[in-house]
């Protein structure tokens, strides 16, 4: 099955830092989510993001839709520890049954 | 908020058992959903249910299969359980529209198979 290439797949950052990580994909999308997935609990929806172009902010946290509709970034302002975790992009094709095609993952570590 | 709960946090099994995992979620949901999470690989959908059983074989349905006789109640089985099928197991809901509606994951089940 087809994967989106999500990158980087870790990074290691001070505390106060910004971070930026993106997904691709050769398909086309209708929707664009991101997950954040704390170490042993289940993703947890951050951004929603349905229409190309669309710049979405939700606290510290910023995405954008991409103009082609094949690409997606993620933003995160002033890194705290909290932030640590796996990030996960994930890109819908406009089926009803809310199928979901999800990147590798980003490993995200933060230094105090 | 959407619960999705999984019935088990951690499991270890035998190889050849029979291995039932179960999800319930409380949103009168439509579509569910069973991945598994490996490191490097993100989330595969390994089967995915859009109403009361009906079921559609996702990207690695090799080894599982699946059960929904109610709508809240979506669960995976294995068959005959392999060590290949130690992994995170995480299950999702949806509704469904004419926009993607984001998947509600559970908390996920660590399988082990010795």
């Amino acid at each position: 099955g087809q994967q989106l290439n999500q990158s980087p797949q870790s990074m290691f950052i001070q505390e106060g830092e910004d971070v930026s990580m993106n997904c691709t994909s050769s398909s086309i999308f209708n929707t664009w989510l991101w997950y954040k997935q704390d170490p042993g609990e289940g993703p947890v929806l951050l951004i929603a993001l349905y229409k190309a172009g669309e710049l979405t902010s939700n606290g510290r946290l910023t995405a954008q839709f991409g103009i082609t509709r094949k690409d997606s970034f993620l933003n995160i302002s002033a890194s705290i520890p909290s932030d640590v975790g796996i990030y996960f992009c994930a890109g819908a094709g406009g089926t009803s049954y809310g199928k979901l095609t999800f990147g590798q993952g980003t490993i995200l570590t933060v230094h105090p | 908020d959407v619960k999705v709960t999984q019935s088990s946090r951690y499991l270890v099994k035998r190889t050849g058992e029979k291995v039932f995992l179960e999800c319930v979620q409380d949103m009168d949901h439509e579509n569910m959903f069973w991945y598994r999470q490996d490191p490097g690989l993100g989330l595969r959908l390994i089967y995915f249910s859009y109403d009361v059983k009906m079921k559609e074989k996702g990207d690695i349905p090799e080894g599982y299969s699946v059960s929904r006789e109610k709508k809240e109640r979506f669960s995976l089985i294995l068959e005959s359980a392999s060590t290949n099928q130690t992994s995170m197991y995480l299950c999702a809901s949806s509704s469904p529209g004419s926009l993607n509606q984001p998947q509600h994951f559970g908390d996920g089940t660590r399988l082990s198979i010795l």
